[in-house]
């Protein structure tokens, strides 16, 4: 079993819609949780971070955290052809682990016009 | 401004010929990782750096070598490059400490071509 796992996709939202994309870790340890937007040829931005079970909310981004279901997501509101990219969830490492983050392999997403 | 740079950005070379590829950030983090990226494997961790004189290897560390000898520097090392090592390269930094020091910044990339 994948530590974090991301469906591939591609997923595709009109403009304006609601993206969701989801993300599972299986060590129940994993203290952080990250998204990471990555452009085609580029590198890895940080856009969200979370910590504790609930949701946090940055502009049209919210994060999703349920520690229990071991279940991570992002949602993007109102989406704009700017959001097409690659969404990387990466979660901490338990306490111990020097090698900190492991990363999903990402969701592709487009959004259409 | 807060940045990781990476050097060259793009490289072809022949196979077995040595080359160094550059990292350098300015934020004084603690912890430095080069990663790989190929296409239906993610990121794969090569080696990190906890601080100076400290690394370790990561998930794919074979046919590399680190080196952390200033706070600000992990020049990733190709002794003898072969052509599975063509790839996209990411450094990526973090504080290491504090309630974000697990928040990695990635530098631009370098795409590596191993003919």
């Amino acid at each position: 079993q994948k530590e974090v796992e991301q469906n591939s996709g591609p997923l595709s939202v009109p403009e304006g819609a609601i993206a969701s994309l989801n993300c599972t870790y299986s060590d129940r340890g994993s203290q952080s949780f990250f998204w990471y937007r990555q452009y085609s040829g580029k590198s890895p931005e940080l856009i969200m971070s979370i910590y504790s079970n609930g949701d946090k909310e940055d502009g049209r981004f919210t994060a999703q955290l349920n520690k229990a279901s071991q279940y991570v997501s992002l949602l993007i509101r109102d989406s704009q052809p700017s959001d097409s990219a690659t969404y990387l969830c990466a979660v901490r490492n338990p306490t111990g682990s020097a090698r900190q983050l492991t990363f999903g392999s990402g969701t592709q997403l487009t959004v259409l016009p | 401004e807060a940045q990781v740079t990476q050097n060259p950005r793009y490289l072809i070379t022949v196979t077995g010929k040595k080359l160094t590829v550059t990292c350098s950030q300015n934020m004084n983090h603690e912890y430095m990782s080069w990663y790989r990226q190929d296409p239906g494997l993610g990121l794969r961790q090569i080696y990190y750096s906890m601080n100076v004189e400290v690394t370790d290897k990561g998930d794919v560390p074979e046919g590399y070598k680190v080196s952390r000898k200033e706070k600000r520097n992990f020049p990733l090392i190709l002794e003898s490059p072969s052509p599975n090592q063509t790839s996209l390269y990411f450094c990526a930094s973090s504080p290491g400490l504090g309630s974000k020091g697990y928040e990695q910044y990635f530098g631009p990339g370098t795409r590596l071509t191993v003919t």
